[in-house]
């Protein structure tokens, strides 16, 4: 099973550009989730899909957005880029949403560098 | 804010050793999961442990947990060179609504000298 991808790997955007990121989850899975890695604050979460439904929602101003089509693939979208917005920024997936079981499963990440 | 704690933040080892890191957190939990991370790469999963389970092998990992502590440490035995990675815990907590989110520690560096 071909696992989590997320494109592009590598990104440079200028102050107030926007953004889009991509993540392709593990086939069958439903859930997708998205986090963000900085050295000052960690690994910190965004937000969750499942099935094309927003289920949870990290602390993050509304310039952070995601979607998830019909196929589960998601993307998460940045408005008005900040310098703070520089990240390591991570997707997950999860055959299921919650429960005691459910594992995630990381891609390789975005590196996001705004200049 | 992150909800859980890792210590130590740093540590330094010879190949072959045992490396142990804790992890504590501070709300109810469905379970929590150890992951590795190389270099700023992505994470890699290691481990789920359940709330309603107290001890969990998987190769040269042993993890525990112990709820009423709130605390699950993570056990690497005969370590090798490879094993140099920051390693997390993440705990997905038990909520009203349904839904997944992790939450994660602060990480812990281990570095397996030859």
């Amino acid at each position: 099973k071909a696992g989590v991808t997320q494109t592009p790997r590598y990104l440079i955007k200028t102050r107030g550009q926007q953004v889009t990121l991509s993540c392709s989850p593990i086939s069958g899975h439903r859930s997708v989730s998205w986090y963000q890695q900085t050295p000052g604050q960690g690994l910190q979460f965004l937000f969750e899909y499942f099935s094309e439904t927003q289920r949870n929602k990290g602390n993050f101003p509304g310039r952070f957005s995601g979607r998830q089509f019909s196929n589960s693939r998601s993307e998460m979208n940045v408005s008005t880029l900040e310098l703070g917005d520089s990240a390591l920024y991570l997707c997950a997936s999860s055959p299921r949403t919650g429960g005691l079981n459910t594992e995630a499963f990381f891609g390789q990440g975005t590196r996001l560098t705004v200049v | 804010s992150q909800q859980g704690e890792e210590d130590p933040q740093a540590l330094s080892i010879q190949e072959g050793e045992n490396a142990t890191m804790n992890c504590s957190y501070k709300t109810s939990i469905n379970n929590l999961q150890w992951y590795r991370q190389n270099s700023g790469r992505g994470l890699v999963h290691l481990i789920l442990i359940r709330s309603n389970e107290r001890e969990k092998h998987s190769g040269r990992l042993r993890v525990t947990l112990d709820t009423s502590k709130k605390s699950s440490s993570l056990l690497i035995t005969a370590s090798r060179a490879a094993d140099t990675a920051s390693y997390f815990c993440a705990t997905d907590g038990r909520r009203e609504t349904s839904g997944s989110r992790l939450t994660f520690g602060e990480g812990t560096q281990l570095t397996v000298n030859p």
